[in-house]
């Protein structure tokens, strides 16, 4: 059975602070990594990772996949409130039936 | 670009009824739509995978009779949850693939039914 597991679930930190996020996977057929945000409603894309080692960068926000360890992490630095949210890792996977699959989420909340 | 719209946000209904909830593409064609089903704090779970014009692919452990699931147009999917129960009370999310589409980001999410059973 694929899945996706997200670790920490939860976590609470300061603005400014830098997060970590993990995301580890085992899944059948790979075919890339996805972070999503997601607020109130939708997840909101981030990233989407195929190849092992390349960083990707959208401001505060970077990640990266480790292919042959099978796992991403998702950097968040200087940290603001509005960064609070519940961060959704998927992964795509390939074949007759391409579908998504998620992790639970990890929420993170930044206090002021 | 690239909006997808649900409708109904928010429904409640007895148990024993039906309720219909749409998914719209609305400034694009989507080939493929797909149903996710999402309880607290729990991830995301694929429910059925819709194309248009054919019959829906079902994940492994949904009652396709129960979950009825219809992709008549190139811009509208619709999911029907027959004869509701408690246990069916969740947040629907659909999202849509851009027809040009070729990468996985060009998936966009619905904002989300939250569906209530009395």
């Amino acid at each position: 059975e694929d899945k996706v597991v997200q670790s920490p679930l939860s976590l609470v930190v300061h603005e400014g602070d830098t997060v970590t996020l993990n995301c580890s996977y085992e899944v059948t057929n790979f075919r890339s990594l996805l972070w999503y945000k997601q607020e109130k409603k939708a997840p909101t894309f981030l990233f989407m990772l195929t190849s092992s080692g390349i960083e990707k960068k959208s401001g505060r926000l970077s990640s990266i996949l480790d292919k042959k360890e099978l796992f991403s992490i998702l950097n968040i630095t200087a940290t603001q409130t509005g960064d609070s949210a519940v961060y959704l890792c998927a992964v795509l996977t390939q074949g007759g039936s391409e579908k998504l699959v998620f992790g639970k989420g990890m929420k993170l909340t930044v206090n002021p | 670009g690239a909006v997808v719209s649900q409708h109904p946000s928010r429904v409640i209904c007895k148990s024993g009824t039906s309720v219909k909830i749409e998914c719209r593409s609305l400034d694009f064609q989507a080939t493929t739509m797909f149903w996710y089903r999402q309880f607290p704090k729990k991830s995301l779970m694929l429910m059925a995978t819709s194309n248009e014009g054919s019959k829906a692919t079902y994940e492994q452990g949904v009652e396709k009779d129960k979950f009825l699931i219809n992709h008549a147009s190139l811009t509208l999917s619709t999911l029907t949850v027959t004869s509701a129960h408690p246990e069916d009370s969740s947040f629907y999310i659909c999202s849509a693939r851009d027809r040009t589409g070729r990468t996985y980001n060009e998936q966009f999410f619905g904002p989300g039914t939250r569906l209530t059973v009395l």
